[in-house]
Parts: C-alpha cells; structure tokens; sequence
C-alpha cells in the first residue's frame, strides 16, 4: 500500500462551483499534513498547511481526519486560475512523502 | 531572494551514458532534498541532507545513483550509467532547518533517456 493516495481526477468544474477531493494516508502516526499546488511543466509549490482543528485560506478549506486517516481540501468558487494538479504531503520522521495528485480543471 | 536553481533544465542522452545534475538551494537553508518525479506520479524522496550529512538515502538506488553535498551548500546527483526508466523529472529542494514541512522546489531537472 501506498504512503499517501489520492484520487487523480480529473476533476472537470465549471467556473464558480465547488470542488472537494480527499487523500489517505497509511502511517497513522503521521506528523504533519500539507497540499501543495503543482502547475503543468512547473514545480510543487506550498498551498497551505492542514491543521487538526480545520484550516480556512480564502476560498481553499482544508480538513484534517486523524481517525479515518484522510485530509481534505475544498476549493469554492472556482476560477480558472485554479486549474493545477494538488498534490498532498505528509511527513513522517522529517521525510515529506507525496501522493500522485488530483488534477482540477476550471473550464469557463 | 533566489529560489532554488538547478541545471541543467533539460538533458537528454543515450542510454549507458552518465548525467549529473546540480542543485544550489536557497541560501541558509540547511536540508537539502533529492526527489524524482515520474510523469503522472508525484515527487519520490532520493536522498534528504542536513548540511553535508546525507541522512536518508534509503530511496536512492546505489548501483547506478550517487550523490553529494560537500560543503553543506550545493549538491550534485549523477547517474551511471543511465537507463531508459531513469526519463523522468528530477526536483531538488531545500528547507530552513527550523521549518517541518514546506519544501521549496527548484524547476527541476527533466532528463530523457533514449
């Protein structure tokens, strides 16, 4: 089993609507949690850091769920510019592990 | 402030032949990673650094991968020789040492092996 598995999508949304997409994880003594943002042809850069409690950046949300191992990202009123493949991270023992990312297209 | 800068951008070379890839982090930032990504894939961890010490080199296939980061600054990856499955992007990327989780990659180095 893998580290860290996500649902490749791709997710096709038109602008404006929500998109939610979820990542396992298999080491429950995981530390840490993080999306990160990976454009075509380009490298992963930070999205944002998942926090137990829930975090909220603009219109991005992301959910931590320790018990069923998953985290969670949501993306509301989608804009083109949201077009990326999301890749989710998590580190154990200092090594970030990734999944093979959810591809996200916003068509207008 | 510079990013992390890797060259070459791109290579490409007939299988058997070797290739090295340099990497200069961002300055002051103590580890240092190696990670390969295969297309459709994400990034797969080769080798982690902290300062010159490679720390994690579980991932690294030793037969034919070898790395270094002499001074604790820049790092080179080689590979040799390579082989047709070695295509793929290789990233490097580095961190402060008190920061956990946020990686900060170079463009990366995409090599094509035919």
């Amino acid at each position: 089993r893998k580290e860290v598995e996500q649902d490749p999508g791709p997710f096709n949304v038109p602008e404006g609507a929500t998109v939610a997409f979820n990542c396992t994880y298999s080491n429950s003594a995981s530390q840490s949690f993080f999306w990160y943002r990976q454009d075509c042809r380009k490298e992963p850069k930070l999205l944002m850091s998942v926090y137990s409690s829930g975090n909220e950046d603009g219109r991005f949300t992301a959910q931590l769920n320790r018990a069923s191992q998953y985290i969670s990202l949501l993306i509301r009123d989608s804009k083109l510019s949201d077009s990326a493949t999301y890749l989710c991270a998590v580190l154990n023992d200092y090594k970030l592990s990734f999944g093979a990312g959810t591809t996200v297209t916003v068509r207008a | 402030e510079a990013g992390v800068v890797q060259s070459p951008r791109y290579k490409i070379i007939e299988k058997k032949q070797p290739v090295a890839f340099w990497c200069n982090p961002i300055s002051g930032h103590n580890t240092l990673y190696w990670y390969l990504q295969n297309l459709g894939q994400g990034p797969e961890l080769l080798i982690r650094y902290e300062n010159e010490e490679a720390v994690d080199d579980s991932q690294l296939p030793k037969d034919r991968f070898s790395a270094e980061r002499l001074k604790g600054v820049d790092s080179t990856l080689k590979i040799q020789p390579a082989e047709l499955g070695d295509s793929a992007v290789y990233l490097c990327a580095s961190k402060p040492e008190m920061n956990t989780g946020e990686l900060f990659f170079g463009e990366g180095s995409r090599l094509t092996v035919l």
